[in-house]
Parts: C-alpha cells; structure tokens; sequence
C-alpha cells in the first residue's frame, strides 16, 4: 500500500512568487490534514479536510494560503504570493477515521522563500 | 488550548541503555496521543498510538505509556541502539469543536545513541 506522497520534496522561491503544494493520501483515507514546521517552533496544525470539504482550517495563518481538495482526493496547497516567514517544511496527513485513527504522514515539502 | 511539552529538548545515551523520554500536555480531554519518530530529512514515522481509554501500548523495544490525569505520557526505549538516533516526537489529539481531530505537538527530543 503507497504512503501519503507529498510534491514537491523541495521548493526555492522568490518573496512575491506563487508556490503550489500537493499531498497524495493513502487511498480511502478521507481525512486529510495539512500541518507546517517553520524553523525552531513545533509542527503546527493548518486545516483538515473531510472528503472533499474544509473541516476545519483554524490553522491557516492567512488569506495568501488557499487549499484544495476537488474531488476527495489529491489536496493542493497554494501560498500566493509568498513571505519570507513561509519558510518552513509542509506535511500532509491523512486518515480513515478522525478520532481514533494514527495520522499517517507524508515526507513534507521543504518551502525556501528568498 | 493544548500545549505540549517534551523534555529534554536532546538526550545522548550508550548504546544499549534503556532510557524514557517524556511528554506533558495541559488539557486532559485528549482523545489519543501518537509518538512519532523523525529521521534528518524525512517525514514522521507513526511509532504508537495510545487511546484515551488505554494506559499503554508496547511495540517491540517501545512502551509508551498516558495517564491524563496527570497530563504526561512517556516513551520508554529498551536496550538502546545506534539505529534508534532520532528526533521523536509526542502529538495530542484534541477536538477543535469543529469536529476536527487536530494533533498538537511537541518540540521533540532529539535522541543520539552512541556505539
């Protein structure tokens, strides 16, 4: 059975420039959560979706993030237009059952913003 | 709102000595806590999962225990080996009231196991 799968593995970008994120969960799984790790703090949740809908997205830090998930499947992630304190690594998480169930994580998106 | 605390911020051991690496949370409402382990560049890698009804899980070499009274859970690492250097992670799972399941986590420990 294939992990979640996040791409890019990395991306260096300019301040100003647009960057998309994407997450692959484990099939079936219709939790899917996105978290980020900036430089020296702790994993920070963003949003979750269930299926194709927003179930929470308290985390997102503002209106340049924008996430996708069309059809319950693959997620997007799009910052736009990029900070310099948008550094910081990107996980996806996915899912079958929100309580109880582990969160299996992909192996993140590591974001440079210059 | 949950804040979780792992210490010691690193740890350095012998190779083969048991050692417990600890976590704190402040709200006892969790619905689970996962120990993760986290290799230099790579992704996070589910060790246990302990349910709020349990007060412990075992995996190999690895316990895990949760007492929510008390707010802590603890890792506890037999007969340690280089292979096990990592950064290891605790997330608590608390309800947003949003009817979302978010993890809230630690820091981490960084663990170096020395030959």
């Amino acid at each position: 059975e294939a992990g979640v799968t996040q791409f890019p593995s990395h991306s260096v970008i300019e301040k100003g420039q647009t960057v998309t994120l994407r997450c692959d969960p484990i099939s079936g799984h219709d939790n899917l959560y996105w978290y980020r790790r900036v430089m020296g703090k702790e994993i920070k949740f963003l949003l979750h979706f269930v299926k194709e809908s927003k179930q929470d997205e308290s985390g997102m830090p503002n209106n340049r993030f924008l996430a996708e998930r069309t059809g319950g499947t693959y997620s997007t992630l799009k910052v736009q237009p990029a900070e310099l304190e948008d550094s910081g690594v990107y996980f996806c998480a996915s899912n079958m059952r929100g309580r109880t169930d582990t969160q299996y994580f992909g192996p993140g998106t590591r974001l440079t913003v210059l | 709102k949950q804040e979780v605390t792992q210490i010691p911020a690193a740890l350095s051991v012998p190779e083969g000595e048991n050692l417990v690496l600890n976590c704190s949370f402040t709200d006892s409402a969790i619905y689970n806590l996962q120990w993760f382990r986290q290799d230099p560049g790579k992704g996070l890698t589910s060790l246990l999962l302990i349910q709020s009804s349990q007060r412990e899980q075992t995996s190999g070499r690895l316990n895990a225990s949760l007492d929510k009274s008390s707010g802590r859970s603890t890792l506890y690492i037999a007969a340690s080996q280089p292979g096990d250097s990592a950064t290891y992670l605790c997330a608590g799972r608390v309800s947003s009231g949003a009817g979302s399941y978010q993890l809230t986590f630690g820091k981490g420990t960084k663990l170096s196991v020395i030959p």
